[in-house]
């Protein structure tokens, strides 16, 4: 079946420690995405890529990086920079072109220990 | 800048009944709009869309309205079932990425 996957489900981040999120999609589309959920709150975009090896910064990027060296895949690693990254991390994917939605993964928990 | 909000933060319905979830926008270029299910842990579904160019769409129990003169779309759920509890997000798909309501989280009542 085509989809996004994101992993782990559930990630743990010591004082001072990067973490890198995976998510792959096999819907061979061209854009991908990163958002931010805070409890009780709408989703907030961290970095989004257009094609391979370009992306641009969302409205909340500092303390995130990422990368897009593959059409498939496009991981995001929270710093250490990033004072509060306790949050829900969800990645998307949408054709280029025309006026089509986002697809979803299922998500990344990421908490401090 | 572009904002999205919703008008209520919760809805409560009674199984059987119908839904009708609203959410306003500010940008008068929007031409495209997307309604979003969440449900607890997991990521936005995907329920229906539209372009400025319709004001109502179906779907499978589900209609969209979109009044652009107000700046004003909603989300009808049809006879109401309690799978349909979820946060459900208005969205507004710029030229480069999309804009999210805060969501209204609909519960049903037994």
């Amino acid at each position: 079946d085509g989809g996004i996957t994101q992993s782990p489900k559930y990630l743990f981040r010591k004082e001072g420690q990067n973490v890198t999120l995976s998510c792959e999609q096999n819907l061979n589309h061209d854009a991908m995405y990163w958002y931010r959920q805070d409890p009780g709150q709408g989703l907030r975009l961290i970095y989004y890529s257009q094609i391979v090896n370009d992306f641009q910064k969302g409205d909340i990027a500092e303390g995130y990086s990422v990368s897009r060296e593959k059409k498939e895949s496009f991981p995001l690693t929270v710093t250490s920079a990033q004072k509060n990254p306790t949050a829900f991390y969800l990645c998307a994917s949408r054709p280029s072109g025309g006026s089509q939605p986002q697809h979803f993964g299922d998500g990344t928990r990421l908490s401090i220990l | 800048g572009e904002s999205v909000g919703l008008h209520l933060p919760t809805l409560s319905v009674q199984e059987g009944d119908n839904s009708i979830i609203n959410c306003a926008y500010s940008n008068s270029a929007s031409d495209y709009f997307i309604w979003y299910k969440q449900e607890s842990g997991k990521g936005p579904q995907f329920i229906i869309d539209i372009r400025s160019n319709m004001d109502k769409r179906q779907g499978q129990r589900v209609t969209v309205l979109l009044n652009k003169t107000v700046k004003h779309l909603s989300l009808q759920i049809a006879a109401t079932q309690p799978g349909d509890s979820a946060v459900y997000f208005c969205a507004e798909q710029g030229a480069q990425k999309l804009v999210f309501g805060q969501g209204t989280r609909l519960t049903i009542n037994p």
